[in-house]
């Protein structure tokens, strides 16, 4: 069965260094990756994706994540936090089997200080 | 539509009495998912619908839980004899494509309290 774990419940990184947000999946065959962002009193929206291809992809709001095969992970990376970047993430996964079913992770609480 | 609408957006009701959440998903796409958001949890998938296919019901908590999506596009989300631990926001989403690989779009939630 599928499933995703993000390690930590929450990163604090300081206005303009980088930060990332970890997650690590278990799939059979090839995966499907996805992270989303909640921000405060907002719904959830599609941030990045990654499907095949090149391991780094780019997404919303200069966010990017690297697809790493053989440690099964799909860490959100950002070069320079913002403040404004302060929301919930959540990494999700789905199997590439044909079928839709995807499992989120726990969420990780972003927090980014000035 | 342009997104994926919800309603009720808040729900209070009894425990013991049965509630139907309703939600449009965006035109044309042929998946929907409802996933509930306990507060201070992650998104905890209930069950998703494609096109005409048998729905995955494998995330549906207990048979006080079900689910109908009508001519492929409205779907309703029926909770009987509810209880507090059913408290919560109810997420629909929807996607489209041939692989549903371009994201989910979610709906704004309903936000269901159990008294």
């Amino acid at each position: 069965a599928q499933s995703v774990a993000q390690p930590e419940d929450q990163v604090n990184v300081a206005e303009g260094n980088p930060l990332t947000v970890k997650c690590t999946y278990s799939v059979s065959g090839n995966p499907y990756l996805f992270w989303y962002v909640q921000y405060p009193n907002r719904g959830l929206q599609f941030l990045l994706k990654y499907i095949t291809g090149d391991n780094l992809v780019k997404g919303s709001y200069g966010f990017e994540a690297e697809f790493n095969k053989s440690q099964t992970s799909f860490h959100l990376k950002k070069p320079s936090a913002l403040v404004s970047d302060s929301a919930l993430y959540f990494c999700a996964v789905r199997e590439n089997t044909g079928g839709f079913k995807t499992i989120f992770g726990a969420g990780t609480r972003l927090f980014v200080k000035a | 539509g342009a997104g994926v609408s919800q309603s009720p957006s808040n729900k209070v009701t009894e425990k013991g009495k049965d509630v139907e959440l309703r939600c449009d998903p965006i035109s044309g796409h042929t998946a929907l998912y409802w996933y509930r958001q306990s507060l201070g949890q992650g998104l905890e998938f209930l069950i998703y619908f494609q096109g005409n296919s048998a729905p995955d019901k494998s995330g549906l908590p207990s048979d006080r839980f079900s689910a109908e999506r009508t001519g492929g596009s409205v779907s309703t989300l029926t909770i009987q004899r509810t209880q507090q631990e059913d408290s919560a926001v109810y997420l629909c989403a929807s996607s489209s494509g041939s692989s549903g690989v371009r994201g989910q779009f979610f709906g704004p939630g309903t936000r269901l309290t159990v008294l």
